[in-house]
């Protein structure tokens, strides 16, 4: 079965520079979520859209932006990167029509390392 | 904010031990989830629990939905090298769908 392609896989940018991290979800999933995760951390949710709409914000920085394309991808901007970019980002999609509790199913993970 | 409280934070177990996990929330959820994390790559979801009290299984994964909606507990029987990562807990926001992670439980199994 498809599952939620994410690239790309790694990424090394220097400081104050920017970055476009992209997620197609799995066919027919209508919602895209974003999730960040340190070194030892547990995943933290950045923001979510559905049908291409923001649908919630977590604790993303303002020099991170995002959107859901009419092909439901996603893209995340990071802009002015700190050392403290420095994660794994995660995209999750879903098939909010059932419900907002349905299952999200992850991709692989982009790693961005910032120097 | 809606906090999850996931334990023990490791563990270190022989092979073909049983091994027993648990989250609890100061908030109730309508749906917990389970992940395993290998490094590096992204959780794979092992078992989703729908409603208070039920018990699912997956092979040798055993997951259980606490009555009150504020827990939920793992167990792996007879335990494989191949269980080795890091095994999350998750409650899924019923107004949006975001989830809220445990902070993990390491699992190590000697051969």
């Amino acid at each position: 079965a498809a599952g939620v392609i994410q690239s790309p896989r790694h990424l090394i940018k220097e400081k104050r520079e920017t970055a476009t991290l992209k997620c197609y979800p799995i066919p027919r999933h209508d919602t895209v979520y974003w999730y960040q995760q340190g070194p030892g951390q547990d995943p933290q949710f950045l923001i979510s859209f559905y049908e291409k709409m923001q649908s919630d914000k977590g604790s993303i920085p303002d020099r991170f932006s995002a959107q859901q394309f009419s092909d439901y991808h996603s893209e995340l901007n990071m802009s002015s990167l700190e050392l403290g970019d420095s994660a794994l980002y995660f995209c999750a999609s879903s098939l909010v029509g059932r419900g907002w509790t349905d299952t999200q199913y992850f991709g692989p993970g982009t790693r961005l390392t910032v120097l | 904010g809606q906090q999850l409280n996931q334990s023990p934070q490791s563990m270190f177990i022989q092979e073909g031990e049983d091994v027993s996990m648990n989250c609890t929330s100061s908030s109730i959820f309508n749906t917990w989830l389970w992940y395993k994390q290998d490094p590096g790559e992204g959780p794979v979801l092992l078992i989703a629990l729908y409603k208070a009290g039920e018990l699912t299984s997956n092979g040798r994964l055993t997951a259980q939905f606490g009555i009150t909606r504020k827990d939920s507990f793992l167990n792996i029987s007879a335990s494989i090298p191949s269980d080795v990562g890091i095994y999350f807990c998750a409650g899924v926001s019923s107004n949006t769908g975001k989830l809220i992670f445990g902070q993990g439980t390491t699992l190590q199994v000697k051969p």
